[in-house]
């Protein structure tokens, strides 16, 4: 799996839009683009995945620039419950294995 | 509700033994993980299995043991060849036939041996 580079912290206010870059330079034309995020004490949760295209859901955005080596997660309206360290992980699509960086912590301060 | 649980959630230990983590899931997936995280890192696969009677080493696995005779359940033994325990054990499960699968993960346990 290709290794990614995320900033160890950022922080952004309450309410505005929180963008959390990727780099993944190495990666390979059938490996996707994940993110994950970790509250405190708690298990990972799913955020969004893509390959090429961007992509959003009712939790974020991503979008992969065109040539596939950076990302950014976009949470629109960040809340204090949004505090959480942010994993991006690139892997195999139907591979099993997810490969966890250190992630960016994440602060969002009212 | 279908989901992911870990029991339980906090563990101690004496060293020298050998301690099984329970973790459940009714979400009908084929595949199931265990994770060790350890503090300020991120996670690092311990075993996996992709099907009931099925599971392979991941990149930590000495010290560990798993069986998988239940589609919905995947026990890990922590045993007292493991040289630093104390941690936070995470499992997960996924639809291993979807072709890009996310994982879902229980709460955890924390197993701190003294």
């Amino acid at each position: 799996d290709a290794k990614t580079t995320q900033p160890p912290s950022m922080d952004c206010a309450e309410g505005r839009a929180a963008n959390l870059p990727c780099n993944h330079s190495t990666i390979s034309g059938n490996e996707y683009v994940y993110w994950y995020r970790q509250i405190h004490s708690q298990g990972p949760q799913y955020i969004i995945h893509g390959l090429k295209n961007n992509e959003t859901n009712e939790m974020a955005s991503l979008i992969i620039t065109e040539d596939r080596k950076s990302s950014t997660l976009i949470l629109p309206h960040a809340t204090l419950r949004d505090t959480a360290v942010y994993y991006c992980i690139v892997r195999v699509g139907g591979a099993q294995k997810l490969v966890f960086g250190q992630g960016t912590r994440l602060t969002i301060n009212p | 509700d279908g989901g992911i649980t870990q029991s339980p959630k906090y563990l101690f230990r004496k060293e020298g033994q050998n301690v099984t983590l329970s973790c459940e899931q009714n979400l009908n997936h084929d595949a199931m993980y265990w994770y060790r995280q350890d503090p300020g890192q991120g996670l690092r696969l311990i075993y996996y299995s992709q099907i009931v009677n099925d599971f392979q080493k991941g990149d930590i696995a000495e010290g560990y043991s798993v069986s998988r005779e239940k589609k919905e359940s995947f026990p890990l033994t922590v045993t007292s060849a493991q040289k630093n325990p104390t941690a936070f054990y995470l499992c997960a499960s996924s639809n291993r036939l979807a072709g890009t699968v996310e994982q879902f993960f229980g709460p955890g346990t924390r197993l701190t041996v003294l």
